[in-house]
């Protein structure tokens, strides 16, 4: 079945450090990706997503690019802020299974001052 | 943006009671769905929902049980609550277009069963 495998957590870097998180995929269709963002005790946020091979997501900085070849979607900002610290998931959708999410473990971001 | 609502965000209550939690969303999407997470963890889709009077089980078992008498509420019941059942459990709606299926989370209901 349709599968995403993040890197670990905790990641921890220093603010205006470079992010990346690494992302995954498998799948036999032709997924939907996204990017979601949970803060401290809330919910899910969606960052980003790309449909289609080749499309580049971003929103606030961040940025991840649909890479077929390579079934990856990493996500990467140039310049992390402490409001960045929160647990990101990477996720894909596929039509095929009822546009179901399959997410990944979640990588934690700690960024310090 | 989705408007999806949740309630109640936090829910501190005894074994063996049952809740209720509620899950609202204005933008008449058809397809909604339950994940259930564990703090730090993974999520997992417990129940989904094509659209009224459809209900399906998702990837995780669960002992909780949903209705979709409406389009806009899809409601998840715990019959008779555990402490097993401690989790944070997540509304969604998704989004239908040519562009894709965008899915859309509520704020999440924290459920502890003491």
């Amino acid at each position: 079945g349709d599968s995403v495998t993040q890197m670990e957590g905790p990641v921890t870097l220093s603010e205006e450090a470079f992010l990346t998180i690494n992302c995954t995929y498998t799948a036999t269709g032709y997924p939907s990706l996204f990017w979601y963002v949970q803060y401290p005790g809330e919910g899910l946020q969606l960052l980003l997503k790309a449909t289609k091979a080749d499309d580049k997501g971003s929103n606030k900085g961040f940025e991840a690019t649909y890479r077929k070849e390579t079934t990856s979607f990493h996500l990467e900002k140039g310049s992390v802020q402490v409001s960045d610290s929160a647990v990101y998931f990477c996720a894909l959708s596929d039509q095929r299974s009822f546009q179901k999410l399959v997410f990944g473990t979640g990588t934690r971001l700690l960024v310090s001052p | 943006e989705a408007d999806i609502y949740q309630t109640p965000r936090y829910l501190v209550i005894g074994t063996g009671k049952k809740i209720t939690l509620e899950c609202s969303q204005t933008m008449g999407h058809d397809k909604m769905y339950w994940y259930q997470q564990d703090p730090g963890m993974e999520l997992h889709l417990i129940h989904y929902s094509y659209g009224v009077n459809s209900t399906e089980k998702g990837d995780l078992s669960s002992e909780s049980t949903v209705s979709r008498i409406r389009t806009e509420h899809f409601p998840l019941t715990l019959e008779s609550a555990r402490p097993s059942h401690t989790s944070q459990y997540l509304c969604a709606s998704s989004e239908p277009g040519p562009s894709g299926n965008t899915i859309y989370f509520g704020e999440g209901s924290w459920l502890t069963v003491v």
